[in-house]
């Protein structure tokens, strides 16, 4: 079974902050995304990776970035917390690979900013 | 660009209900759709797909069928279970790619909640 995993469940921070959230996979698996879920909203992109130090925007970057040095491990990063950040984060990770695009999701970190 | 349309939550029945919770599309081309399940405090796990026009994708119980000449992929169960509360995202798969990137876009989620 596909395994993606992320370094915490709930996270609380200060404004003002530099917050860091780890997710990693363990099937090899190319591409790498990061999602915020916020209720109404559903899922909106922030970040996705397709390999080793790549990255593109999604549909919200602004206040975010990413790194991807290695395949299994892909970050976020919010370079100075804002209230407007609180959220729930769900990454996933995918092979281009089958004819049928699906993604593997983490169970999420939710991210208070105080 | 493409869309996912689905109904607002939360949506409640009792134990052994009919379930239907409408999806309906935007999409250039031939998109590829699915059913995410979110159960509480998990993250999002694929419950069915379907990658053309008429096919049927089915797990556990539930059902959909992509429908292109009415743009719709709504989901059914015959008889729903308290395990079967959770949050239902209807979401499509866009053909076209870019760095070897297929963007998925996701509806906005519909709360299901089912009581003994």
């Amino acid at each position: 079974d596909v395994k993606v995993t992320q370094s915490s469940r709930y996270l609380v921070k200060r404004t003002g902050e530099k917050v860091f959230l780890e997710c990693v996979q363990d099937m090899d698996h190319e591409n790498m995304f990061w999602y915020r879920q916020d209720p109404g909203l559903g899922l909106r992109l922030i970040y996705f990776s397709y390999d080793v130090k790549m990255k593109e925007k999604g549909d919200i970057p602004e206040g975010y970035s990413v790194s991807r040095e290695k395949k299994e491990r892909f970050s976020l990063i919010l370079e100075s917390a804002s209230t407007n950040q609180t959220s729930m984060y769900l990454c996933a990770s995918s092979s281009p690979g089958t004819a049928v695009y699906e993604q593997y999701f983490g169970p999420g970190t939710r991210l208070t900013v105080t | 660009g493409n869309s996912v349309t689905q109904m607002e939550g939360p949506v409640t029945l009792s134990e052994e209900a009919f379930l239907t919770i409408n999806c309906t599309y935007t999409a250039t081309g031939y998109p590829s759709l699915f059913w995410y399940v979110q159960y509480p405090g998990e993250g999002l796990q694929l419950l069915l797909k379907a990658t053309k026009a008429d096919d049927k994708g089915s797990n556990k119980g539930f059902e959909a069928t992509y429908r292109k000449e009415t743009t719709s992929f709504h989901l059914e169960k015959g008889s729903v279970q308290v395990s079967d509360s959770a949050v239902y995202f209807c979401a499509l798969s866009d053909r076209g790619r870019s760095g070897g990137y297929q963007k998925v876009t996701f509806g906005t989620g519909t709360k299901l909640q089912v009581i003994p």
